[in-house]
């Protein structure tokens, strides 16, 4: 299995609503990685999860709870989301070194 | 926080030319890397070109690195309708951060 799997697809969620974020990988990755992609913007990392340790945190704020409960599993907790929040969530895993990463397909997330 | 800048941010070409995209970054890196995203979907890794490398070839890609002047240039060949995507370098900074240049936009009319 050679691939990240993210669930759901896409989350309409209200301001006031708690949802979660999956992601899935298979191949041994050491490291998980949430970024978060604004239209036709970069991806901005979000967390990264080495070992299923908390990493780095780029000052997300803290409606955003990142979760690692095995070394194959990634989650993202949303509380009190706002709608410029809104955006593609995107998963990614990799060995690190000299190895790329590979992403999911994304969940595309709008706050209403 | 955002470390490479690419230029063009759009290019649009015919099918059989080819494509170059540059990637100015702004610190020391462990490697670069690119990736293509196909409109709304995730990244897909192309090819990663380390520190100490100056050109690394895969496929119709090619990839140059110039670390004196903190460049890197992406060119597709021979380019199809079906390499329309957005086309990003990446800086891995060796602390597990891996940030994202702004993108070139790039399209493959038949």
């Amino acid at each position: 299995d050679t691939e990240v799997t993210q669930t759901p697809k896409h989350l309409v969620m209200g301001m006031t609503n708690k949802k979660s974020l999956k992601c899935e990988q298979h191949m041994g990755h050491r490291a998980m990685y949430w970024y978060k992609q604004k239209a036709k913007k970069p991806p901005e990392l979000m967390f990264v999860y080495s070992y299923e340790k908390l990493s780095i945190n780029e000052s997300v704020p803290s409606r955003f709870s990142p979760e690692c409960p095995n070394s194959s599993l990634l989650n993202l907790h949303l509380h009190a989301l706002q709608p410029e929040d809104s955006a593609l969530y995107l998963c990614a895993s990799s060995q690190g070194g000299v190895y790329g990463y590979t992403f999911g397909s994304g969940t595309r997330l709008t706050v209403v | 926080s955002q470390q490479g800048e690419e230029d063009p941010q759009a290019l649009s070409i015919q099918e059989g030319e080819n494509a170059t995209m540059n990637c100015s970054y702004k610190t020391s890196i462990n490697n670069l890397q690119w990736y293509r995203q196909n409109s709304g979907r995730g990244l897909v890794h192309l090819i990663l070109i380390r520190s100490n490398e100056r050109e690394k070839h895969s496929g119709r890609l090619r990839v140059t690195l110039d670390t004196s002047k903190k460049s890197s240039s992406l060119l597709i060949t021979a380019s199809r309708a079906a390499d329309t995507a957005s086309y990003f370098c990446a800086t891995d900074l060796n602390t597990d951060k891996l940030i994202f240049g702004t993108g070139t936009r790039l399209q493959v009319f038949p």
